[in-house]
């Protein structure tokens, strides 16, 4: 196991579309978190599970992104009717659990551009 | 919102120890002091973190304060793949996610 995987690198999308992402956890690792981030900030939380359950979203997670982990292992998050506000990298974490002891491991992320 | 106060940039002599600094003043008892950094175009690295000791790892050493108001992440001979961008993060014992801050963002010089 090589780390957390995202997929795809790189989408560029039109307005309007939905589009997809998916992230691959370290295999032993019973959480996982998504962030985004924008140009010159620091990774925003969005969203973590623990196995498959969605414990905590923040107020960035509109009604127009829905995420989901079935089965506890990998996820995916999903941003409907894209706006060019939702341009950003997407970053996919995961941890162990009780995971306040642990780093957490981080992908290289899905960088997202809305045309 | 992110706890932490760090300088915006800061420039480091290749195979000089970089000294980023980390004021925290409003910690409390449980929350441990952790630093990531990011490298251009990828995802955040854990480096460390602790409690109230000082710790040491293969990457850096972390020195906290007395008082725990503040701590320094040092890089003991920096090199130019250091060059990245540092966030100090002070998270609650067992609460389950990070806030980033804006960091430091570290330029060696060669």
């Amino acid at each position: 196991d090589t780390g957390v995987s995202q997929d795809p690198r790189h989408k560029i999308t039109k307005r309007g579309q939905n589009v997809t992402f998916r992230c691959d956890p370290i295999s032993e690792h019973n959480r996982l978190y998504w962030y985004r981030q924008t140009l010159g900030q620091g990774p925003e939380f969005l969203t973590y599970f623990q196995n498959e359950a969605q414990l905590e979203k923040s107020r960035l997670l509109s009604d127009r992104f829905s995420a989901e982990r079935p089965k506890g292992s990998f996820s995916t998050l999903e941003i409907q009717r894209t706006e060019q506000g939702d341009s950003a990298m997407y970053l996919c974490a995961s941890s162990p659990q009780a995971a306040y002891n642990y780093g957490y491991t981080f992908g290289s992320g899905t960088r997202l551009t809305v045309v | 919102d992110a706890k932490t106060t760090q300088p915006p940039s800061m420039d480091c002599a290749e195979g000089r120890a970089a000294n980023l600094p980390c004021n925290h003043s409003t910690i409390s008892g449980n929350e441990y002091v952790y630093w990531y950094r990011q490298i251009h175009s990828q995802g955040p690295q854990y480096i460390i973190h602790g409690l109230k000791n000082n710790e040491t790892n293969e990457m850096a050493s972390l020195i906290i304060t007395e008082d725990r108001k503040s701590s320094t992440l040092i890089l003991p001979h920096a090199t130019l793949r250091d060059t990245a961008v540092y966030y100090c993060i002070v998270r609650v014992g067992r609460d389950d996610k990070i806030i980033f801050g804006k960091g430091t963002r570290l330029h060696i010089l060669p």
